[in-house]
């Protein structure tokens, strides 16, 4: 199956600094990427839909100039955590598909820490 | 706005039992597909089984099957002859433009 790699799955960083995770689709070309936020043992919140080369929809309380969304290419997408703060700390994951309602393939998800 | 809803947040099954997952949910859109994940300690996300709105006949992978009733805007998973390995969170996700999940089921599988 395809193969969605998201980095790094750890981050721990100071409250008031920037964090970037990448998420890469290794063997397909990701027409939509979706970033997530998950809180433990709940369920996955969508944050935003990013196309390549058009800017990220967000969903409605996301925060755009918190959470950075940038899709450069048709195999990577970046989320910037902007000014992080302890309550930013969650498990973030992104998934990526090649068209309009088909699968999605997941990363494998980043723990962020902000201490 | 789309919404998935799963009714029970927690449910168990006996080994080699079946058991039935309830999720529904609400959209104006025409053309979507609907899904189950599995997501397992690991938090890796899996798909288990995909179902095309547009098809009347229900999915059907391996021990996993689904009841799909448009009209009704249900869409459950019976998962038979129950496997240890199949304990794991389990989130019913509907695309259309976006992707969105359901609340999710926390399935025990007791030996």
């Amino acid at each position: 199956g395809a193969v969605v790699s998201q980095h790094p799955s750890r981050v721990i960083c100071k409250s008031g600094t920037s964090v970037k995770i990448e998420c890469r689709s290794l063997d397909f070309q990701a027409t939509t990427m979706f970033w997530y936020r998950q809180f433990p043992k709940q369920s996955l919140m969508l944050m935003a839909t990013s196309n390549e080369g058009s800017k990220a929809t967000y969903e409605q309380g996301v925060e755009k100039d918190k959470f950075l969304i940038n899709h450069a290419s048709l195999t990577l997408s970046t989320l910037t955590v902007t000014s992080a703060h302890p309550e930013d700390s969650s498990f973030y994951i992104c998934s990526a598909r090649t068209g309009k309602r088909t699968e999605a393939f997941f990363g494998q998800g980043t723990r962020l820490t902000v201490v | 706005a789309q919404t998935v809803t799963q009714s029970q947040p927690e449910m168990s099954v006996q080994e080699a039992e079946t058991v039935t997952l309830s999720c529904t949910y609400d959209t104006s859109e025409s053309d979507y597909y609907l899904f189950w994940y599995k997501q397992p300690p690991s938090r890796q996300m899996i798909l288990v089984i995909r179902q095309e709105a547009y098809k009347q006949q229900n999915a059907t992978e391996n021990r996993f099957s689904v009841n799909f009733q448009k009209a009704a805007k249900s869409f459950s998973l019976k998962i038979s002859d129950s496997q240890l390995g199949d304990a794991a969170m389990y989130f019913c996700a509907f695309t259309g433009n976006q992707f969105y999940f359901g609340t999710g089921t926390s399935l025990t599988v007791i030996p």
